[in-house]
């Protein structure tokens, strides 16, 4: 998974709690990611980062904030879960170009 | 507004025959068009990719056709195995835009032995 981290792997939670995936990389890349994967949506983009502490939106980022205060992580944060974020989370790398995936996080809100 | 149209949605193709997913996009600007396979459990793993100065590169038993007037490009899985049965997105870039990828909704393809 090119040096890529995710965790927790899997998680539990319950509606309105706060929720932090973490994702780490070993490759020194400028570029991360946050997709969520649905059945029927493929991969949609959350949030992604192109520098410590320079973050933006991608199409799905309501409900969803990010941080990175270091070049090698990226966290997500669901501020208040809801059962419609009930999903399996990536993240991705990318020095310029191609994007690696890491191995994924399920996430269950109840 | 879906930006990467992929069909099929799922495909079954017998050992050793030819499997073929489209996808075709509307922004002109996309200048890099990878695949990505997934398999059950694990994250997407780059399967080939195809930049639009090219009409086709070929890696293996994996083949990507690019028909840039068109706005079309394929994935072509010549003599499928069974190991090959997974989950496969088309995915374009639209360059200098901090690398973000546009992905299709992905086709499930199953290889029967």
């Amino acid at each position: 998974d090119a040096g890529i981290t995710q965790s927790p792997r899997h998680k539990v939670t319950e509606t309105g709690t706060p929720v932090t995936l973490r994702c780490h990389q070993t490759e020194n890349h400028r570029y991360m990611y946050w997709y969520r994967q649905d059945p029927g949506h493929g991969l949609r983009l959350i949030h992604y980062s192109y520098g410590v502490k320079d973050t933006d939106k991608g199409e799905v980022s309501d409900g969803y904030s990010v941080s990175r205060s270091k070049t090698e992580d990226f966290l997500l944060t669901l501020e208040s879960a809801t059962s419609s974020q009930t999903s399996v989370y990536f993240c991705a790398i990318s020095g310029g170009g191609t994007q690696y995936f890491g191995p994924g996080t399920r996430l269950l809100v109840l | 507004q879906q930006q990467v149209k992929q069909s099929p949605q799922s495909l079954i193709v017998q050992k050793g025959g030819i499997s073929i997913i489209n996808c075709a996009y509307e922004n002109t600007a996309f200048d890099y068009f990878p695949w990505y396979q997934q398999f059950p459990g694990k994250g997407p793993a780059l399967l080939i990719a195809i930049r639009p100065d090219v009409s086709e590169k070929k890696e293996g038993r994996f083949t990507i056709s690019f028909n840039k007037s068109a706005k079309q490009f394929s994935l072509h899985i010549m003599d499928s195995q069974p190991g090959d049965s997974a989950t496969y997105f088309c995915a374009a870039n639209g360059g200098g835009s901090n690398y973000k990828l546009t992905f299709g909704k992905g086709t499930l393809l199953t290889v029967n032995p």
